[in-house]
This record gives C-alpha cells, sequence and structure tokens, in this order.
C-alpha cells in the first residue's frame, strides 16, 4: 500500500512565485489535511477536508489554498510564495474511528 | 485556548526507560495519541489512549493518563538506538479528527 504519497518532496521557489503541493491517498479516507511543521513549533494545521468537494480553514491559513476535487487528491496552493512560507509541508488523512492520522513524508519548501 | 505542552529533549541511556511527559487543557478530548517522528520522515502513530481509561500498554509501551491532572505519559521499556526520535503528544479537538499538537520531545539516546 502507498498510504499517503506527497509530491514533490523538495522545492525551491522565489518570493512571489506560486506552486502547488498535491497529496494522494489510497486508504478511501474522507478527512484530510494540510500541516506545516516548523522548528520547536510542532504540527499547525493549515486547512483540512472533511470530504470530496469541501474544505475548510485550520490554524493559519492565510497565503494558502487548497481543493479537493477528488476523494483522494488533497492539493495545497501558495498564490505568492513569502519566505514566512519556507516550511516542511505534511500532509495527512484520517482513519476511522479512532482518528488515526496517515502522514506522507513531507515536503520541504525554500522561498528564497 | 487549548494548549499541549511536553519537553523538548529527553536523554536516557540504551537499555533504560524513557518517559515522556505531556500535559493537555481540553478536558472534553476523547482520543489522546502519541505520534513518533524518525528524521526526514513523517509522523507515525505509535499509540492512543481512549478517554475513559488510565492505563494502555502495548509491548515495550505504556501509556498513562490522569484526567484530573491532564497529565498524559508515554514510558518507554528497554529503549534502543531505534527509538531515537521526535515524540508528540495531541489530543483531539472535534469530531473532524482535528488534533492539538505539542511541540514534540526529542529522545536522545546514549550509548
Amino acid at each position: 500500500n502507498a498510504g499517503v504519497t506527497q509530491t514533490p518532496k523538495f522545492r525551491v521557489l522565489k518570493t512571489g512565485q506560486s506552486m502547488t503541493l498535491l497529496c494522494a491517498q489510497d486508504m478511501n479516507h474522507e478527512y484530510m489535511y494540510w500541516y506545516r511543521q516548523d522548528p520547536g513549533m510542532g504540527l499547525r494545521l493549515i486547512h483540512y477536508s472533511v470530504g470530496e468537494g469541501t474544505t475548510a480553514k485550520g490554524e493559519v491559513p492565510d497565503g494558502y489554498n487548497v481543493s479537493r476535487l477528488k476523494k483522494q487528491n488533497f492539493l495545497l496552493g501558495l498564490e505568492s510564495a513569502a519566505p514566512s512560507q519556507t516550511s516542511v509541508y505534511f500532509c495527512a488523512s484520517a482513519g476511522w474511528p479512532t482518528g488515526e492520522l496517515f502522514f506522507g513524508e513531507g515536503s520541504r519548501l525554500t522561498v528564497l | 485556548g487549548e494548549d499541549v505542552e511536553q519537553s523538548l529533549f529527553l536523554s536516557v541511556r540504551e537499555g533504560d526507560s524513557s518517559v515522556i511527559n505531556c500535559t493537555y487543557t481540553d478536558s472534553s478530548s476523547t482520543y489522546l495519541y502519541w505520534y513518533k517522528q524518525e528524521p526526514g520522515a513523517g509522523l507515525q502513530l505509535l499509540t492512543y489512549i481512549f478517554s475513559n481509561m488510565d492505563m494502555k500498554q502495548d509491548q515495550r509501551l505504556t501509556v498513562l493518563l490522569n484526567k484530573k491532572d491532564k497529565h498524559l505519559s508515554l514510558r518507554i521499556a528497554d529503549t534502543q538506538t531505534g527509538d531515537s526520535a521526535i515524540y508528540f503528544c495531541a489530543e483531539s479537538m472535534n469530531s473532524n479528527y482535528q488534533l492539538i499538537w505539542g511541540a514534540g520531545t526529542k529522545l536522545i539516546i546514549k550509548p
């Protein structure tokens, strides 16, 4: 089983550029999440989705957009990248009923 | 607001027991979780405990939950070098499986 797959794994952007991170899961999970991880700050929720066609804001949504057109995919977009968005981004999906999160391997983004 | 706190570092000798502590604030949490993150990887669920339980044991792992003090601990018996990782405590916020995360405890194993 592939589980949760994120692409790309690494990316360097210049300030103002745009990009999209793709997350794909093959476990038929309804719930999907995008987190960012910064040193000493744990995980912070950017956006999440409770099913195909739905999205909702998390703790730190500003500067990001998401889409969930298909159940298995959850896309995270940066329209105009800023250095403050340099981080490691993790996608996760949740299994029922315990809410166990299955994580991708992460996407390391650097904005110069 | 809700918050989860844990120490940033723990250093133990190989073969000893490791105890990682966590305090949380939301008494309505249904599940509390321990996740492990190895270098360069995503997080993986180690274990979880339902809020009506006091203790859960799973091989070398023991989770203790003190609801009165809102304190959660993870004990790893016979700590090995492969246990070197960052351990995150998390509590469930709501039915959307949103979690509140601690900052993570880096477990350092001394030979």
